[in-house]
């Protein structure tokens, strides 16, 4: 079955610093997706990268993807206390078909 | 914007009793999920549906489990004979065919199981 592993599994950090949370996984997928989750809520998309050396950004988050080593990051810049969510990466396996999510990286930004 | 809508949002049931989840997935998407998140944990795959008929599904969704589109507009998922460990929020999810676009969630009915 195919893995999908992110780290770290907590994050907390202050406003106002960086800091890169990392997703690998175990198939040769070239889709991977970014979702945001608030507490209790449903799954918001953050980004789409469909191919190797695909980076996206928006606001004070900046996604890649590396293909070949299977791992994409989700990078946060001088981050804000309503970053404060859960974050998942999730991987298309078979074309559509079949989705695998990570375990989630969930953020807290303190004031 | 068009949106997945999923009823009702909390569904409370006796163990051992069927349940009905409902989803109406956006007018022009042809491929249809469900996905399960037990509290705290990962969003796991339960099956996917394009053209009437499953197109994959995980180990999870074993006999207990069934899915239909009855209509032009519901998806439905059936779990006969619920267990307590089936408790979780359940999202449906729609995508376009071959989409670049991500798929998009409903907000979810949390099944809670006594």
């Amino acid at each position: 079955e195919l893995k999908v592993e992110q780290n770290p599994l907590f994050l907390s950090m202050q406003e106002g610093k960086n800091y890169t949370i990392y997703c690998n996984y175990s198939t040769t997928s070239d889709r991977l997706y970014w979702y945001r989750q608030d507490p209790g809520k449903s799954l918001e998309s953050l980004f789409v990268l469909l191919s190797n050396g695909a980076v996206k950004q928006e606001g004070r988050l900046m996604a890649s993807l590396d293909t070949k080593a299977r791992l994409s990051t989700l990078h946060i810049t001088a981050a804000v206390h309503d970053l404060s969510a859960t974050y998942f990466c999730a991987v298309d396996e078979d074309n559509f078909n079949k989705f695998y999510f990570g375990s989630g990286t969930k953020l807290n930004v303190k004031p | 914007e068009p949106e997945v809508t999923q009823t009702p949002s909390h569904q409370v049931t006796q163990m051992g009793q069927e349940v009905i989840l409902r989803c109406v997935p956006i007018s022009n998407h042809l491929y249809f999920y469900w996905y399960r998140q037990i509290l705290g944990q990962k969003v796991e795959f339960l099956v996917s549906f394009y053209n009437n008929e499953i197109s994959e599904k995980s180990e999870i969704f074993d006999d207990q489990f069934s899915v239909e589109r009855p209509d032009g507009s519901n998806f439905t998922l059936k779990i006969r004979s619920t267990k307590l460990e089936d408790s979780a929020m359940y999202f449906c999810a729609s995508n376009k065919v071959y989409s670049n676009q991500p798929q998009h969630f409903g907000d979810g009915t949390r099944l809670s199981i006594l």
